[in-house]
């Protein structure tokens, strides 16, 4: 079985431009995630998507992060204009049962903002 | 702060040895999840553990859960050099929607 896949796996930017990270879950899952970490925490989640539907986005910067999940299945997350402080790594995980049970997680794309 | 805290924020053992980690949470759970992350391999589930249990097993890892005290322990027997990772517990609350909140992890090293 194919796990979580995620593009691109590194990212710099400069801070005010914009990057676009994707994901692929696992086939069938219905459930999706965007969790960031920061250097030395735990993921922290962003947004909760079950098939095209947003479940929870609470913890998610509204002004600059968005998320999307088209036929749910393949999800992009956008941040426009970036700050210094989204430098962290983002991952994406999946899961079967509406998200009761455990979470399968991408490689993760690590972003530096300069 | 966060729901789920560990305790120690870092270990190192010898080979061999056991490796013992806590983890304390605030509020009324359906399950507790352990994870491990590493490098190589990125961020793996090891075990779910729900509220009305109190122990698990998996291999030479065993989880204890113990909703009185809001606490949960994960001890890895027999450590190997292969198990040095930071290891998070993830809390499911009945409270938020069952989001699953991450806490700050252990990060264990196991020196040969």
């Amino acid at each position: 079985e194919a796990g979580v896949a995620q593009s691109p796996r590194y990212k710099i930017i400069e801070k005010r431009q914009s990057v676009a990270f994707w994901c692929n879950p696992i086939s069938g899952h219905a459930t999706l995630y965007w969790y960031q970490q920061i250097l030395g925490q735990g993921p922290k989640l962003l947004i909760q998507f079950q098939n095209n539907g947003v479940v929870d986005d609470s913890q998610l910067p509204k002004d600059r992060f968005s998320a999307e999940r088209l036929k749910g299945v393949d999800s992009t997350l956008k941040i426009q204009p970036a700050k210094l402080e989204d430098s962290a790594v983002y991952l994406c995980a999946s899961s079967s049962n509406k998200g009761y049970d455990e979470q399968y997680f991408g490689p993760g794309t690590r972003l530096t903002v300069t | 702060s966060q729901q789920g805290e560990e305790d120690p924020q870092a270990l190192s053992i010898q080979e061999g040895e056991n490796a013992t980690m806590n983890c304390s949470y605030k509020t009324s759970i359906n399950n507790l999840q352990w994870y491990r992350q590493n490098s190589g391999r990125g961020l793996v589930h090891l075990i779910l553990i729900r509220s009305n249990e109190r122990e698990k097993h998996s291999g030479r890892l065993r989880v204890t859960l113990d909703t009185s005290k809001k606490s949960s322990s994960l001890l890895i027997t027999a450590s190997r050099a292969a198990d040095t990772a930071s290891y998070f517990c993830a809390t499911r609350l009945k409270a938020a929607g069952n989001k699953l909140t991450f806490g700050g992890g252990t990060r264990v090293l196991v020196k040969p």
